[in-house]
């Protein structure tokens, strides 16, 4: 079975400040994909980034980076120096690759994340 | 570059009746993916389409049906529409093989 598991259910970051959105998740495949998408209050989910599960080098983007470990099954989610329009809902989610089929996402139950100015 | 795209933005309805909302896919992409949102939670997979079928669903009752069009766009229709039906209904869209979805902007059904 998949799963994932957001367990900040709120966080709040005074501009400026980097912030870090955790994300577990449980899967018996050996083949998926792991991804953090945002949720503005218009509803939209905006995708942010994306990792394979064989590739485990951290990057940067911006001021987005993140950080996949298979060993403790996380995938966490940094914003470096947040700003107000970061304020928006996050989501973690995965979709497992089984032969030539990619199918649903398995979603977190996000974490509201707001940003003072 | 058009996005996916939906309709109607809201929707009212009343238990019983029947309801379907629109979704044109990205462009180039052939795949569409239906998920349920409720207030305060992660989206929940209703179904994915390719090539006009239905090629997986997640754990939702007969009542949530779909269909897909030539042109790659897509309904979900709901019958007999329950209180609980109420949420933001998102439709995505990518490239069979491929692994990223895109959203739209969802339709908010309420049922009253």
């Amino acid at each position: 079975a998949q799963k994932v598991t957001q367990a900040q259910t709120e966080i709040s970051v005074v501009e400026k400040e980097d912030v870090t959105l955790d994300c577990v998740y449980e899967t018996r495949d050996t083949t998926y994909y792991l991804f953090w998408y945002k949720q503005p209050p218009s509803g939209e989910l905006v995708f942010l980034i994306r990792r394979n599960s064989f590739d485990e080098q951290n990057e940067i983007s911006g001021r987005y980076s993140w950080n996949f470990q298979k060993s403790t099954s996380s995938f966490n989610f940094t914003i470096t120096a947040s700003q107000v329009v970061d304020s928006a809902v996050y989501f973690c989610a995965l979709v497992y690759d089984r032969g030539s089929t990619l199918g649903r996402l398995y979603f977190g139950r996000g974490t509201q994340l707001t940003v003072w100015p | 570059d058009a996005g996916v795209t939906q309709s109607p933005t809201h929707l009212i309805k009343t238990r019983g009746q029947q309801v379907t909302l629109r979704c044109s896919p990205k462009s180039g992409h052939d795949t569409v993916s239906w998920y349920q949102q409720a207030l305060g939670q992660g989206p929940q997979f209703i179904f994915q389409y390719y090539e006009e079928e239905e090629r997986q669903r997640g754990n939702f009752p007969d009542r949530f049906s779909g269909h897909q069009f030539p042109n790659y766009s897509s309904e979900l229709n709901v019958n007999a529409l329950l209180l609980g039906d109420s949420a933001l209904y998102l439709c995505a869209s990518s490239l069979q093989y491929q692994e990223t979805q895109y959203f739209g902007p969802g339709t908010r059904l309420l049922v009253l």
